[in-house]
């Protein structure tokens, strides 16, 4: 199995800029899972999705923060405008349904606003 | 809401030797899990052991195994014969029955001394 993919690895990006992180999570998995992992605040949860579906998504810092789930296979977490406090890395995880499943790590997207 | 408390923000063991790392959580549920995670310096998060909360056993992963103290609220990790590979940090997580997300500690980085 190929594992959490996560797209891409590294940004730097300027502030104002519009940044889209993408994930690909492991096939048969129904469950999403962006977090985010700062020096300050540490891994903390943005948004999860149930089978494509959002169902919590009050971690998510401000209106400047989207989230999509289009397919199984597919999400995207998208800041617009960014702005240097959102640098921190970006994990994104899955998991399928069951008692007590693993939720599996991509590798993360490391952002860097300026 | 739940919360993880790692206490101990750096530990250092010799190689070869065994090391304990701490966690607390607080919950008012009675089934749930418990996981630790390593993050080594390349940023992947990796899962090293899990815990059902309604197995009375402790479990165990080849080096490494816990201590799982339910009523305490403590699940603290021990690590035998230490390996300079396990240098890192390290989270403990716990998580609600379902497919919620993770509620991770603060962390512990590790280090080992040849």
């Amino acid at each position: 199995d190929a594992g959490v993919i996560q797209s891409p690895r590294h940004e730097v990006t300027e502030m104002g800029q519009e940044v889209t992180l993408r994930c690909k999570p492991i096939s048969g998995h129904n469950s999403l899972f962006w977090y985010r992992q700062t020096m300050m605040r540490g891994l903390e949860l943005l948004i999860y999705f149930n089978n494509n579906v959002p169902i919590d998504d009050s971690g998510m810092p401000e209106d400047r923060f989207s989230a999509k789930m289009p397919n199984a296979s597919f999400s995207t977490l998208k800041i617009q405008p960014s702005e240097p406090r959102d640098s921190a890395v970006y994990f994104c995880a899955s998991t399928r349904t069951g008692r007590g499943e693993t939720q599996y790590f991509g590798p993360g997207t490391r952002l860097l606003v300026l | 809401a739940q919360t993880v408390t790692q206490s101990q923000p750096e530990m250092s063991v010799q190689e070869a030797e065994t090391v304990t790392l701490s966690c607390t959580y607080d919950t008012s549920e009675s089934d749930y899990y418990l996981f630790w995670y390593k993050q080594p310096p390349s940023r992947q998060m990796i899962l090293v052991i899990r815990q059902e909360a309604y197995k009375q056993q402790n479990a165990t992963e080849n080096r490494f195994s816990v201590n799982f103290q339910k009523a305490a609220k403590s699940f603290s990790l021990k690590i035998s014969d230490s390996q300079l590979g396990d240098a890192a940090m390290y989270f403990c997580a716990y998580r609600y029955q379902g497919n919620t997300p993770l509620v991770f500690g603060k962390g512990t980085r590790l280090s080992v001394i040849a």
